[in-house]
């Protein structure tokens, strides 16, 4: 397909263990955004990648949060000693980037349980 | 912030009515704006998009509304349909005239009455 897809699509784990949710944009998109949603909520912004450029890691809520994009194309976001506030449906999204179009395209998202 | 909460705003409307939806944004240097739709259980879906140097851009059965002067910003869709019932999100970005990161609103969930 050529959408953006994320993986897994849901995950339970225990509280205190760390995971590890990956998202593979749509091929040529150098920009890519994680966000959280929590039940009934918005979107909260956590991370943007675009192209070569340092990430914006203004939204990731505490340390334990970490992202990496690898080569331009795959991202993975860690999180560690998962705490049960951070269930959530966690979505990625990606765009052509500067000078190619902003319309950001969304996966399915992973919806996580921490219990 | 504000927070809304658990319960987003909600809009309820007839079949075959107009909806309005409307959207406060926070930063006077964003240069674009995005509506979404989000059926349950699904990531948002692209709308429509309008850039800051517009005050009106029409689609099919939508159009958006910006004013710089409040940083207000409206989705209006026509005849609205029961597949029209979802959560619809404004998201701003573009900081500066560069692509930023986009910023999202809290939402309006929109249902349609048969």
């Amino acid at each position: 397909g050529a959408g953006v897809s994320q993986s897994p699509s849901n995950k339970v784990t225990e509280k205190g263990k760390d995971v590890e949710l990956r998202c593979d944009p749509i091929s040529g998109h150098t920009a890519l955004y994680w966000y959280r949603q929590s039940l009934g909520q918005g979107l909260e912004f956590l991370i943007y990648f675009q192209g070569n450029s340092a990430p914006d890691k203004s939204g990731l809520p505490s340390d334990r949060f970490s992202a990496e994009r690898t080569g331009g194309s795959v991202s993975t976001l860690t999180i560690q000693r998962t705490q049960q506030e951070d269930s959530a449906v966690y979505l990625c999204a990606s765009s052509p980037g500067v000078g190619g179009g902003f319309e950001a395209f969304f996966g399915q998202g992973t919806r996580l349980t921490v219990v | 912030g504000e927070s809304v909460g658990l319960h987003l705003p909600t809009l309820s409307v007839q079949e075959g009515d107009n909806s309005i939806i409307n959207c406060a944004y926070s930063n006077s240097a964003s240069d674009y704006f995005i509506w979404y739709k989000q059926e349950s259980g699904k990531g948002p879906q692209f709308i429509i998009d309008i850039r800051s140097n517009m005050d009106k851009r029409q689609g099919q059965r939508v159009t958006v509304l910006l004013n710089k002067t409040v940083k207000h910003l409206s989705l209006q869709i026509a005849a609205t349909q029961p597949g029209d019932s979802a959560v619809y999100f404004c998201a701003e970005g573009g900081y500066g005239g560069s692509q930023g990161n986009l910023i999202f609103g809290k939402g309006t969930k929109l249902s349609v009455k048969p």
